[in-house]
């Protein structure tokens, strides 16, 4: 298994630009999550998914978009990308969620927004 | 302020020495999470505590939960430069979320 992948793993964007990042799990897990670090920080959840078709907001899910068309692929969108949003992403999945259940981490993503 | 608080923000210590990483929370924990991330890197599962009580041992690092104080504890016992990196604490939320704690950077000076 491959586990939690990520692309692309480095990304410079200019103000205003859009991309998308990928997160994709191969365990069949049902629940998936996009974390931000900024440095110096903890993680704060961006959005999470508790199965496909299901999204909900986070702690920070201003400016993001995320869908879940497959139990497999979580992306992760930003429109409108702003200095704000320069950060490190993770994107993690579990088989269920809250307590009990363990959360394995992809690389993460660096972006910075220049 | 935050709902996780990590003491120390950041530790240095001699290789060979002891330390402490504690965790405490605001809030009701259902279950306690530690993880590990070197720079640049992903998180890497250490250990999850969900009873009151409750200890466990992976190789020279130990953690605790205390649930009635809503406090963790990770403590690691003769400290070597594979040590380093960021450990951050995760407490699991009746909502299904998990919440960080801010991280505490440890760096072991051989």
């Amino acid at each position: 298994n491959a586990g939690v992948t990520q692309t692309p793993k480095f990304r410079i964007l200019k103000i205003g630009q859009s991309m998308t990042l990928q997160c994709t799990q191969d365990m069949n897990h049902n629940y998936m999550y996009w974390y931000r670090q900024d440095p110096g920080m903890g993680l704060k959840l961006i959005y999470y998914s508790v199965g496909a078709g299901i999204t909900d907001k986070g702690e920070v899910p201003n400016g993001y978009n995320v869908s879940r068309s497959t139990t497999e692929d979580f992306p992760l969108r930003l429109e409108l990308a702003a200095p704000s949003q320069t950060s490190v992403y993770f994107c993690a999945s579990s088989y269920s969620g809250g307590s009990g259940n363990e959360q394995f981490f992809g690389p993460g993503t660096r972006l910075t927004v220049l | 302020s935050q709902e996780l608080e990590q003491s120390p923000q950041s530790l240095i210590v001699q290789e060979g020495k002891n330390l402490t990483i504690n965790c405490t929370s605001s809030k009701t924990l259902y279950g306690l999470y530690w993880y590990k991330q070197k720079y640049g890197e992903g998180l890497i599962f250490l250990m999850m505590l969900q009873k009151g009580g409750e200890e466990k041992s992976h190789e020279k690092i130990t953690a605790k939960l205390d649930e009635k104080k809503q406090q963790s504890s990770l403590h690691i016992t003769a400290s070597q430069p594979s040590h380093a990196g960021i450990y951050l604490c995760g407490a699991g939320r009746r909502t299904n979320k998990l919440i960080f704690g801010t991280g505490t950077l440890l760096a072991v000076q051989p």
